[in-house]
């Protein structure tokens, strides 16, 4: 079974520009969450969807959004980067029923450097 | 909301030595519990997890995690380390009875090994 894939793996940009990152969960899988990971701030809690709904939402300003498509890949979008958005970026997936949907799969990330 | 700490930030052993390192949470109510490892270059792998009933818990590659509710502890040990587990370890938590998966990590302990 394949795992999480995120595309693409590294991204560089400018500051004030729009970035779309993709993550495909696992097959079968249908809960994805997208969490940031700086040197500073460690990983945090970027969004949750499940069944192309947001479920749950971390403490980040409205310039990061999401969505999941039917098929459970999902995008997430940061508008007007600014530099300290730099930061590995992962995808996670889970089942979506019984104790399995506690458990979280990672992808190796999405790096993204804003100059 | 729930938070984690992780008592050390980077612990250096020589190979065979024994490996304990610290996690503490903060949240009244029912949590589950997560040791994730990331080795240098790889995406974040699930060592271990604890949901309820036994609270020594077995993972893989010989980790094993103790749960001691009263300490809001969840401490990962390994009898005898080798180089290969030189990586970046997370704690993580979720709290489901809250009505949301999403995992709250400690910043993390890098653990260097020495041959």
């Amino acid at each position: 079974k394949a795992g999480v894939t995120q595309t693409p793996r590294y991204l560089i940009k400018t500051r004030g520009q729009q970035v779309t990152l993709s993550c495909s969960p696992i097959s079968g899988h249908r809960s994805v969450s997208w969490y940031q990971q700086t040197p500073g701030q460690g990983l945090q809690f970027l969004f949750e969807y499940f069944s192309e709904t947001q479920r749950n939402k971390g403490n980040f300003p409205g310039r990061f959004s999401g969505r999941q498509f039917s098929n459970s890949r999902s995008e997430m979008n940061v508008s007007t980067l600014e530099l300290g958005d730099s930061a590995l970026y992962l995808c996670a997936s889970s089942f979506n029923s019984g104790i399995a949907k506690n458990i979280q799969y990672f992808g190796a990330g999405t790096r993204l450097s804003v100059l | 909301a729930q938070s984690v700490s992780q008592h050390n930030h980077h612990v250096i052993l020589s190979e065979a030595a024994s490996l304990e390192l610290g996690c503490n949470y903060s949240y009244g109510g029912t949590v589950n519990l997560f040791w994730y490892v990331q080795y240098p270059g790889q995406h974040l792998q699930l060592l271990l997890k604890y949901f309820s009933g036994d609270p020594l818990v077995k993972g893989i590659k010989g980790f094993e995690a103790e749960f001691i509710k009263s300490k809001f502890s969840f401490n990962l040990r390994k009898p005898s380390v080798q180089w290969s587990d030189t990586a970046e370890y997370f704690c993580a938590v979720n709290a489901p009875g809250a009505g949301s998966y999403q995992l709250t990590f400690g910043k993390g302990t890098k653990l260097s090994v020495i041959p």
